[in-house]
């Protein structure tokens, strides 16, 4: 039972234009959520996180989204760039003494 | 600031043999986490080690197993290799133990069994 779904295996996007990564959830217990980009030969790098008492939150270009009752979040990247070219994953927890559970993974390809 | 380092970075080994992996959290991080990515497929959970206690381990068979030491750097150690091990080992460290804080992760073992 896939926990965390990210139910594209891939996004191409032209460069200059939005990116938005999605990923959905069944266990309505997790409350804390992260995303992590993860090049090729390298481990995932932690881009943003957002905790269920909030519906967004911003770091430079990247906002994530939190809607609870779909039980939906999604990454948005603006402006995209060729660098963000990777493997996207989001992951949740259900809180403190438990573990991160990872969704699959989305790639995505920034077109210049 | 130094992050998790994981040795070696490729480990090749024959089927049946056993593998250790190893793993440097950042300094002040006293939880560690392992994950397995085979080829093609998500980061599926292993185990967690937090304050030298394994804390919770994922959907393995128990020839995987490790453990933490006191300068909480921790060992994975896979027995009986079977040809489907064959994957990318990922360590992680976080400040607190479980949800809340975000996981570092190392850059892998690339375990191949031929």
């Amino acid at each position: 039972d896939q926990q965390v779904k990210q139910n594209s295996p891939s996004l191409s996007v032209q460069e200059g234009r939005i990116s938005i990564l999605n990923c959905d959830y069944t266990n309505s217990m997790f409350d804390y959520f992260l995303w992590y980009k993860k090049y090729p030969a390298e481990g995932p790098t932690f881009l943003i996180s957002i905790s269920s008492i909030k519906d967004k939150n911003e770091d430079g270009r990247f906002t994530v989204f939190l809607n609870k009752s779909a039980k939906h979040l999604s990454l948005h990247i603006v402006p995209s760039q060729p660098g963000d070219s990777a493997v996207y994953f989001c992951a949740a927890s259900a809180g403190y003494g438990q573990n991160f559970v990872f969704g699959p993974g989305t790639r995505l390809s920034v077109l210049p | 600031e130094a992050g998790v380092t994981q040795s070696p970075t490729h480990l090749i080994k024959t089927r049946g043999q056993q593998a250790t992996l190893r793993c440097s959290p950042i300094s002040g991080h006293t939880s560690v986490y392992w994950y397995q990515q085979a080829l093609g497929l998500g980061l599926q959970f292993l185990l967690w080690y937090d304050e030298g206690e394994e804390r919770n381990r994922g959907n393995f068979p128990p020839r995987f197993s490790g453990r933490q030491f006191p300068n909480y750097s921790s060992e994975l150690n896979v027995n009986a290799l079977e040809l489907e091990d064959s994957a990318l080992y990922l360590c992680a460290s976080s400040l607190a133990r479980g949800g809340g804080q975000p996981q570092h992760f190392g850059d892998g073992t690339r375990l191949s069994i031929l």
